[in-house]
């Protein structure tokens, strides 16, 4: 029930695309979904994160909605660049710690 | 923002010795650190969380006296692998949660050390 899974594993998208991951929950005592944006050798950054209240948030080139009924959320990076090129996990914590439970990952390769 | 730094970046040692590596909040006090470790192409597996001045929890499997953690002051918590061995080999990084009240439960990830047990 602590897992969140994370879809697709790799991803290969044209400059100038929209990239979409998707992450699935079970635990609805989770309230906070962050992005983490890996680069190799390096730790990860965090990008953007959303708490149940809202439907989506955005910030940039990047977005997150989020469907509560469904236990799902997911990651769209509009206008796509090579520089976006990395490891995107999702994941998420519950209001009584601040323990962060990671999805498995995706990497992706925008193509120029 | 908050900066996370950790020393050593990359350490090779051999079989059956000891490797510390620290965790620093630089900008920040750090009520509570997190270690993790990572293989390649995996996700971060949470090994163990400490808070200042209390004893760290470790995740289940997690060997505690094999992965020493001290968390000694509200900006510095260090990892001992003890007795390393070449399945020790991985990239060990560390996060801190800030106590600046910003997004909730937000964790500031440090760069990581690459171990090499050889």
């Amino acid at each position: 029930q602590q897992q969140v899974k994370q879809s697709p594993q790799s991803l290969i998208v044209q400059k100038g695309g929209i990239s979409i991951i998707n992450c699935a929950y079970e635990n609805t005592a989770f309230d906070y979904f962050p992005w983490y944006q890996q680069f190799p050798g390096k730790g990860p950054a965090l990008l953007i994160a959303i708490r149940p209240d809202v439907s989506e948030k955005k910030e940039g080139r990047f977005t997150i909605s989020f469907n509560k009924s469904a236990k799902q959320f997911s990651l769209h990076i509009m206008d796509s660049q090579p520089g976006d090129s990395a490891t995107y996990f999702c994941a998420a914590s519950t209001a009584s710690g601040s323990r962060l439970t990671f999805g498995e990952g995706t990497q992706l390769t925008v193509n120029p | 923002g908050a900066v996370v730094s950790q020393h050593p970046s990359r350490v090779i040692c051999k079989s059956g010795t000891s490797v510390k590596i620290e965790c620093r909040s630089l900008d920040f006090q750090a009520t509570t650190m997190f270690w993790y470790r990572q293989f390649p192409k995996q996700s971060l597996m949470l090994m163990a969380t400490s808070n200042e001045g209390s004893k760290a929890t470790y995740e289940q499997g997690v060997e505690k006296d094999k992965f020493l953690i001290n968390h000694a002051s509200l900006t510095l918590s260090t990892l001992t692998v003890t007795s390393a061995h070449p399945e020790d080999s991985s990239f060990y990084i560390c996060s801190a949660n800030s106590d600046r009240g910003g997004a909730y439960n937000e964790q500031f990830f440090g760069p990581g050390t690459r171990l090499t047990v050889l």
